[in-house]
């Protein structure tokens, strides 16, 4: 079945420093790969997507590249601000029969950025 | 346009109870989906509906139930509550275009926060 890896949290900076959280999946097919965004007490965010090898998303200064060789969908950004801490988390889902409407996540990362 | 809503925010309720939580989808959204958020098990999928019938589900017991209305409004429910039950609810909607699904992207709601006492 499908799954998600992500990289072990909580992940600490200091404001403007270069952020990676690292995501790898494992999935049938062609799936296609999301980055979400969670506040605390709040749902999760849209923060980009890929649908398809090599596409990047990107928001807000986010960046993600999906790498079907590496089965990877690494988030990036070159400079963090105090209000980038969130949990993140990375996602996927899979054409139609046992996929529709349903996403597989990672585990989440905990982001803080002090000033 | 609007986004995801989801009502009640918050529920207390005791163990042997149910519950019922309802979302409101995105205007034009067909398809809404379930998920349970907990510490220990993360981010799981409860069930999917399209057009009022449930395509998808996901590994729970058959006390997690759902429908979704014509106006595709949906609503989960929990017989029987457990302890275990504590945790964040999730709706999600999108288009749900048939074929399309690995391109659906799903819209969050803000949760109902459910604590079993």
């Amino acid at each position: 079945g499908n799954s998600v890896t992500q990289m072990e949290g909580p992940v600490t900076l200091s404001e403007e420093a270069f952020l990676t959280i690292n995501c790898t999946y494992t999935a049938t097919g062609y799936p296609s790969l999301f980055w979400y965004v969670q506040y605390p007490g709040e749902g999760l965010q849209l923060l980009l997507k890929a649908t398809k090898a090599d596409d990047k998303g990107s928001n807000k200064g986010f960046e993600a590249t999906y790498r079907k060789e590496t089965t990877s969908f690494h988030l990036e950004k070159g400079s963090v601000q105090v209000s980038d801490s969130a949990v993140y988390f990375c996602a996927l889902t899979n054409a139609g029969g046992t996929s529709y409407g349903k996403l597989t996540f990672g585990q989440g990362t905990i982001l803080t950025v002090h000033p | 346009k609007a986004g995801v809503t989801q009502t009640p925010r918050y529920l207390i309720k005791t163990r042997g109870q149910q519950v019922t939580l309802s979302c409101s989808p995105i205007s034009g959204h067909r398809s809404v989906s379930w998920y349970q958020q907990t510490p220990g098990q993360g981010l799981q999928f409860l069930f999917e509906y399209f057009s009022e019938t449930q395509r998808n589900k996901g590994n729970f017991p058959g006390r997690f139930s759902g429908r979704q209305f014509s106006n595709s409004r949906s609503e989960m429910n929990v017989s029987t509550l457990e302890l275990g039950d504590s945790a964040l609810y999730l709706c999600a909607s999108s288009l749900g275009a048939s074929g399309t699904a690995s391109t659906d992207t799903q819209y969050f709601g803000p949760g109902t926060r459910l604590t079993v006492l």
